[in-house]
């Protein structure tokens, strides 16, 4: 299985300043179709898991442009401009190049 | 609007059996590939199986493969895990997850549903 590794596990972001979270994958997740499958979740507390960023880079419907994801290969990385309130919870990177789909450790946010 | 909403979990003895539904509504499901998501109590995420959507297509994680099967009935637009030989670790709650139509992710979840497995 390809393996998921994110950095920090932990966030401590005062309202307004930014936050990046890295994540690496042990196999590179570009396609031979050119396209990269690497993908953002953020699981809010006591919610199911929500779809921030897709193919590395696109912002799923609805999701504010604070978020931006970025990265290529093997190493990527998920920015959010200026955190709000509504931005704790957990943060997961998913690759589904592989039939068995991973997902990171999870980056758990909170506001200082 | 889109809807997932799994039942079926509860507590049940290792080596018990026991079968998850999710019902869908507010798409067209049989156009739709589909998963089986869990997260053990206080863990992170993690994928159990998948299907495709006229389900000729399915996949396991390593950690339930031989024990749960996943499967589909397209006229009641429902999912099901059919999951035996349970496990202390196959505590979780477990989410129905639709795939994405522009791409091989799961960009819709249900509520999620909690399998203890206990003595």
């Amino acid at each position: 299985d390809i393996v998921m590794t994110q950095t920090p596990l932990s966030l401590s972001v005062t309202p307004g300043q930014p936050a990046s979270i890295s994540c690496k994958s042990s196999q590179s997740l570009l396609h031979g179709n050119g396209r990269t499958y690497l993908y953002w979740y953020l699981q809010k507390p006591g919610q199911s898991p929500q779809v921030l960023i897709y193919e590395v880079s696109n912002r799923f419907s609805g999701v504010p442009d604070r978020f931006s994801g970025s990265g290529s290969g093997t190493d990527f990385t998920l920015k959010i401009s200026r955190v709000e309130a509504e931005d704790v919870g957990v943060y997961y990177c998913m690759q589904s190049i592989h039939v068995s789909i991973t997902f990171g450790q999870g980056t758990r946010l909170e506001i200082k | 609007e889109v809807q997932l909403v799994e039942s079926g979990g509860g507590l049940v003895q290792p080596g018990g059996s026991l079968r998850l539904s999710c019902a869908a509504s507010g798409f067209t499901f049989s156009s739709y590939e589909m998963n089986w998501v869990r997260q053990a109590p206080g863990k992170g995420l993690e994928w159990v199986a998948y299907i495709s959507s006229s389900d000729n297509t399915i996949y396991y994680a390593d950690s339930v493969k031989g024990r749960f099967t996943i499967s589909r009935d397209n006229a009641k637009n429902s999912l099901y895990l059919q999951m035996s030989g349970l496990r202390a670790e196959d505590t979780a709650v477990y989410y129905c997850a639709r795939d994405g139509s522009s791409g091989w992710y799961p960009d819709c979840w249900g509520q999620g549903t909690l399998v203890a497995v206990s003595s």
